[in-house]
């Protein structure tokens, strides 16, 4: 089945500096990568997604890449505020049924 | 539109009880998922259902889990008898043709 890493575990940065969270898959049929936010005591949100016919992807300071070939893709976030701080998860999801499989994900501290 | 509703949100109970949860999806979301996110880790997914059929209950640990989604909509998640080790949070998504999850805001079950 599909394994996915990420890494760092734990990310801290000064407000206004950017943030990159990297995470490798090993199944190459996987198709779609989306990116989650939580919060503590919520469920995770998605903040940005990618499928597997782009290379790269943007949304105002958040962006996310895509290296099909090497199989690993990453999320990521310029400006930081502190408003960012939270476990982000990255995700790849294969299959006809489209299962989901999560990273271990990245707890990121913004520093005011 | 309204989010994916989970009930109860916390709940504390002694080992060898049993314990069940709820989740009702977005309404047209014909995918279901169940997944049990432990401290400190990504969620794991737990069983997939497309509408009322189970897709995937690969993690399933069939000796004490059980899950059915009748008539394609709602879904509980039951454990019996419940160990120490499931103590976690259990999350509930739906999606609809392969687009993202949605999450619920999830169930903190606490076995003492």
């Amino acid at each position: 089945g599909e394994n996915v890493e990420q890494h760092p575990s734990t990310l801290s940065v000064q407000e206004g500096d950017s943030a990159v969270i990297k995470c490798t898959y090993s199944d190459s049929a996987s198709n779609y990568f989306p990116w989650y936010k939580q919060e503590l005591g919520k469920g995770p949100q998605l903040i940005i997604d990618i499928r597997s016919n782009v290379g790269e992807k943007k949304d105002q300071r958040i962006a996310v890449t895509l290296n099909k070939t090497a199989k690993h893709f990453s999320l990521h976030i310029t400006e930081t505020q502190p408003e960012d701080s939270a476990v982000y998860f990255c995700a790849a999801t294969s299959g006809g049924y489209q299962k989901v499989t999560f990273g271990t994900g990245t707890k990121l501290q913004v520093i005011p | 539109e309204a989010g994916v509703a989970q009930s109860p949100r916390y709940k504390i109970i002694e080992k060898r009880q049993s314990v069940a949860f709820w989740c009702n999806p977005i309404s047209g979301h014909a995918t279901l998922y169940w997944y049990q996110q432990i401290l400190g880790q990504g969620p794991k997914l737990l069983i997939q259902f497309q509408n009322n059929g189970v897709v995937d209950d690969s993690q399933l640990p069939k000796d004490r889990f059980s899950a059915e989604r009748l008539k394609g909509v709602d879904s509980t998640l039951k454990i019996q008898p419940a160990k120490l080790e499931d103590s976690a949070v259990y999350l509930c998504a739906s999606s609809h043709r392969n687009t993202e999850a949605f999450f619920g805001q999830g169930t903190r079950l606490t076995v003492v």
